[in-house]
């Protein structure tokens, strides 16, 4: 089975603060992808990355940042955490070769004061 | 862009009964994928199905089946003989040719059964 670990369960960081969420997989899988969930939105696309070093904006990139230096962990940053970043944050994995599915961690609840 | 709706927000139904959470879609490939997710409350979404393009037949799965309809563009999901484990937010999601690894969400549909 496949495991997409996040490292928190639970977050919480205050207005300013530089934030790190941590995610790993254990299955060897090419992308990663972290996305924010938001009553009412559904999941957003944050960053995605398909390589070690490489990565692409999603759709709500603005005050984020990723870094993936190992293939197995893929890092989200909040450079300077804001109050509507609030959110439940998710991790997920997948093989490269298009439409496969997402696996994903079980999520960071942040809370942003 | 691609543009997934779920304009049911939540479902509540007793036990036993059948339940259908739709889904409609937007998109102007050819090409593409549908998915549907469950997340349970412990958190972590769980892949269900996968339906591309090309392929409308419906997919029975035990008590679950999909009903794909080109014509509609709408992928619903309907769940016989409901049961309390099946509560869970469900996610439908739709993958384009052009941003393959970028799935495009709908909104969820939180889904209660009550025994």
């Amino acid at each position: 089975d496949v495991k997409v670990t996040q490292s928190s369960r639970y977050l919480v960081k205050r207005t300013g603060e530089k934030v790190f969420l941590e995610c790993v997989q254990d299955m060897d899988h090419e992308n990663m992808f972290w996305y924010r969930q938001d009553p009412g939105l559904g999941l957003r696309l944050i960053y995605f990355s398909y390589d070690v070093k490489m990565k692409e904006k999603g759709d709500i990139p603005e005050g984020y940042s990723v870094s993936r230096e190992k293939k197995e962990r893929f890092s989200l940053i909040l450079e300077s955490a804001s109050t509507n970043q609030t959110s439940m944050y998710l991790c997920a994995s997948s093989l490269t070769g298009g439409y496969s599915p997402l696996h994903f961690g079980n999520g960071t609840r942040l809370t942003v004061t | 862009a691609q543009k997934v709706t779920q304009a049911q927000t939540e479902i509540s139904v007793v036990e036993k009964e059948d339940v259908t959470l739709d889904c409609v879609y937007e998109t102007r490939d050819t090409t593409y994928y549908l998915f549907w997710y469950k997340q349970p409350p412990s958190g972590e979404l769980v892949f269900l199905i996968r339906r591309n393009s090309f392929d409308e037949q419906n997919e029975i799965s035990g008590r679950y089946s999909w009903n794909f309809q080109k014509s509609t563009s709408s992928f619903n999901f309907t769940i016989t003989a409901s049961q309390v484990v099946d509560s869970a937010v469900y996610f439908c999601a739709l993958s384009e040719e052009a941003r393959a690894q970028k799935l495009a969400f709908g909104q969820g549909t939180r889904l209660t059964i009550n025994p």
